[in-house]
């Protein structure tokens, strides 16, 4: 499969945890971009890279969260001391010099207990 | 302040007719907006895209109408199959070729009945 793969699919954590998310992009998209998605709303922007250069972060982004992109393939985006206000779905997507469209991975579900 | 407006929260339309879903923007220095469509427990999922240097882009059953002085948008499926019955998400940047980060409407739930 050549899509964007985002692993875990689902996860579910209790309060005051860390957790861990991965997203491997299509092969040589050297654009990535981590979204959130919670019920009844679109995905909202959270970061982006381009290569392994982090360009932008969004207000969302509070000191808890940080993303990384260390060899300027896969990333992960790590959330410290879980709220119940993070359970959301995680969206990675990804895009390539020509594309004009940014292609999304099936996301993890977050659920915090 | 939301950027990026889809009024409808949710459309019902009969198999075989046209569906119409509308978006509007706000930002002046959106240039690029995109249409995805999203079936649950899954990813969105690109369908078309259109420049603002364009009014209109076709692509099979699914056109795209950009009203610039209006800052308004739409998608038309003809015709419209149950299969096409999900969530459809506005998205819209301001950059080059859609490279900044997007920024998209709360989403229309289209319904196709057969």
């Amino acid at each position: 499969d050549t899509g964007v793969s985002q692993d875990p699919r689902h996860k579910i954590t209790k309060r005051g945890q860390n957790v861990t998310f991965r997203c491997d992009p299509i092969s040589e998209h050297n654009r990535l971009y981590w979204y959130r998605q919670t019920l009844g709303q679109g995905p909202e922007f959270l970061t982006y890279f381009q290569n392994e250069a982090q360009l932008e972060k969004s207000r969302l982004l509070s000191d808890r969260f940080s993303a990384e992109r260390p060899k300027g393939s896969f990333s992960t985006l790590e959330i410290q001391r879980t709220e119940q206000g993070d359970s959301a779905m995680y969206l990675c997507a990804t895009k390539g010099g020509e594309e004009t469209e940014a292609f999304f991975g099936q996301g993890t579900r977050l659920t915090v207990v | 302040d939301q950027q990026v407006k889809q009024n409808s929260p949710s459309l019902s339309v009969q198999e075989g007719r046209i569906s119409i879903l509308n978006c509007d923007y706000t930002n002046s220095m959106f240039d690029y907006f995109l249409w995805y469509k999203k079936y649950p427990a899954e990813g969105p999922t690109f369908l078309i895209s259109i420049s603002s240097i364009k009014d209109k882009n076709e692509d099979g059953r699914f056109t795209v109408f950009l009203n610039k002085s209006a800052k308004h948008l739409s998608l038309h499926i003809v015709p419209s199959q149950p299969g096409d019955s999900a969530v459809y998400f506005c998205a819209a940047s301001a950059g080059s070729s859609g490279n900044t980060p997007l920024v998209f409407g709360k989403g229309t739930r289209l319904s196709v009945i057969a």
